[in-house]
């Protein structure tokens, strides 16, 4: 059964400051691998999805880099803005097709004013 | 209506009620999925349809009882559940195949008295 983990569990930065979240899972064969973010009471809304041949994808100050065989994906933050305060969620996805997503318990993100 | 809509936004029953939450999608999507968001947990997936076809039930008790009459309409019925229900219930839609970008609704938020 795939686990995913995501570390640190909580952050809170001034704003400026280049950040990296980190997700580890147990289960390297994945089809691919999604970074959401998550505003209180809010559904997830996408930010990026790396497939399992890409390294890493990225979308303005945002870069998402992928290891399948160690297990692992991180999320770059550049220059973070108040704005950027959100729970992150990465979410591998097992099978090709249709699968469903496995989550973790994300990282809770604060940039202080 | 654009992207993936969830009525009702907010839903409090009691133990002994019947009720449905409603998915719709707006992007011609092959695939629809409903998971369970608990406080403190990680989200976890629920149900997965494929093409209408169910194709995962990620051993979810019987009370919760999904319908896809459609590649574009999802329900969730609901009876005599447990205060323990009480979760927001996203639900999301994919294309499915190669590039699988799952895209969520804003969910419901269930309370179960």
């Amino acid at each position: 059964k795939q686990e995913v983990t995501q570390i640190p569990a909580a952050l809170s930065v001034p704003e400026g400051e280049n950040l990296v979240l980190n997700c580890s899972f147990t289960d390297s064969a994945i089809y691919n691998l999604q970074w959401f973010r998550q505003d209180p009471g809010k559904g997830l809304t996408s930010l990026l999805l790396i497939q399992s041949s890409q390294r890493e994808q990225t979308s303005g100050r945002l870069n998402a880099s992928l290891d399948k065989s160690s297990g692992r994906s991180t999320l770059y933050i550049a220059a973070s803005q108040p704005g950027d305060s959100a729970t992150y969620l990465c979410a591998p996805e097992a099978g090709g097709g249709a699968d469903g997503l496995t989550f973790g318990k994300g990282t809770h993100l604060i940039i202080q004013p | 209506e654009t992207g993936v809509t969830q009525t009702p936004r907010h839903l409090v029953m009691g133990m002994t009620n019947k009720k449905s939450l409603k998915c719709e999608q707006h992007l011609g999507h092959n695939a629809m999925y409903w998971y369970k968001q608990s406080a403190k947990k990680p989200l976890e997936l629920m149900f997965v349809y494929n093409f209408k076809e169910q194709t995962e039930n990620n051993s979810v008790p019987s009370r919760f009882s999904p319908e896809c009459p459609n590649s574009s309409h999802l329900f969730l019925h609901l009876h005599t559940l447990q205060p323990e229900d009480s979760a927001l219930y996203l639900c999301a839609s994919s294309q499915g195949g190669t590039s699988n970008e799952q895209f969520f609704g804003p969910g419901t938020r269930l309370t179960v008295l």
